[in-house]
């Protein structure tokens, strides 16, 4: 059984483009999350969110619009994609009321833009 | 906001021997520090964690280290095998902004 899910697991796509990520976990956790991870290997925070509203928004581009229609899934669309946007996108879980930060991650999504 | 460092970016060792890495944090509310591994293609994997109100945990061959006052966490790997090579990322947690922070990695290398 898989705890978070993502797909695609791989994007090929064009400049100008745009493309949507989907997260689903079904560990009953109340949080979920967007990071990103560069080709330096570093993993930055971009989205949270806590029964679907959003908690979280670090300094990211207005291209990238989360969505949370429930709580066990957490949507990624990017619009007018860019060089810039290559990276792999992780999604997690937690579950807050135990007072834990402890992330599940997805398989991640490797995004290529070309 | 929380800022996690973390040294070294890179740890080459011999198997067998001992690996030590070193992250310092900024916000004193944070209260959590977990270690997550990933090995080459794969996730974030959670290996060992300690809370503010503990000063050191063991689990076999990896242990943490947390020093409150000085605002460092240390993760010490023993008897190292070619399987533990793989990024290791050190975290803070601050329960108040629900947020866990990241520090730039470490790639450890363990050669035959």
């Amino acid at each position: 059984d898989t705890a978070v899910s993502q797909t695609p697991k791989y994007l090929v796509t064009q400049m100008g483009n745009d493309k949507s990520i989907k997260c689903e976990q079904n560990l009953g956790h109340d949080t979920m999350y967007w990071y990103k991870q560069d080709s330096k290997k570093f993993l930055k925070i971009m989205f949270s969110y806590n029964n679907k509203e959003l908690i979280i928004n670090e300094t990211v581009p207005n291209r990238f619009s989360p969505k949370s229609p429930d709580k066990a899934h957490l949507n990624l669309h990017i619009n007018s994609l860019e060089l810039g946007d290559s990276a792999v996108y992780f999604c997690a879980s937690s579950s807050l009321d135990r007072n834990t930060g402890e992330l599940f991650f997805g398989e991640g999504s490797r995004l290529t833009v070309l | 906001g929380e800022n996690v460092e973390q040294h070294p970016s890179t740890l080459s060792v011999q198997e067998g021997d001992s690996a030590v890495i070193k992250c310092t944090y900024s916000d004193s509310a944070s209260n959590y520090f977990p270690w997550y591994k990933q090995e080459l293609g794969k996730r974030p994997q959670l290996i060992i964690d300690i809370r503010s109100n503990v000063g050191e945990k063991k689990d076999q061959r990896i242990a943490v280290t947390l020093n409150k006052t000085a605002k460092h966490f240390s993760l010490h790997i023993t008897e190292t095998q070619p399987e533990d090579s793989a990024v290791y990322f050190c975290a803070g947690y601050t329960g108040t902004a629900s947020k866990l922070t990241f520090g730039t990695g470490t790639r450890l290398q363990v050669t035959l």
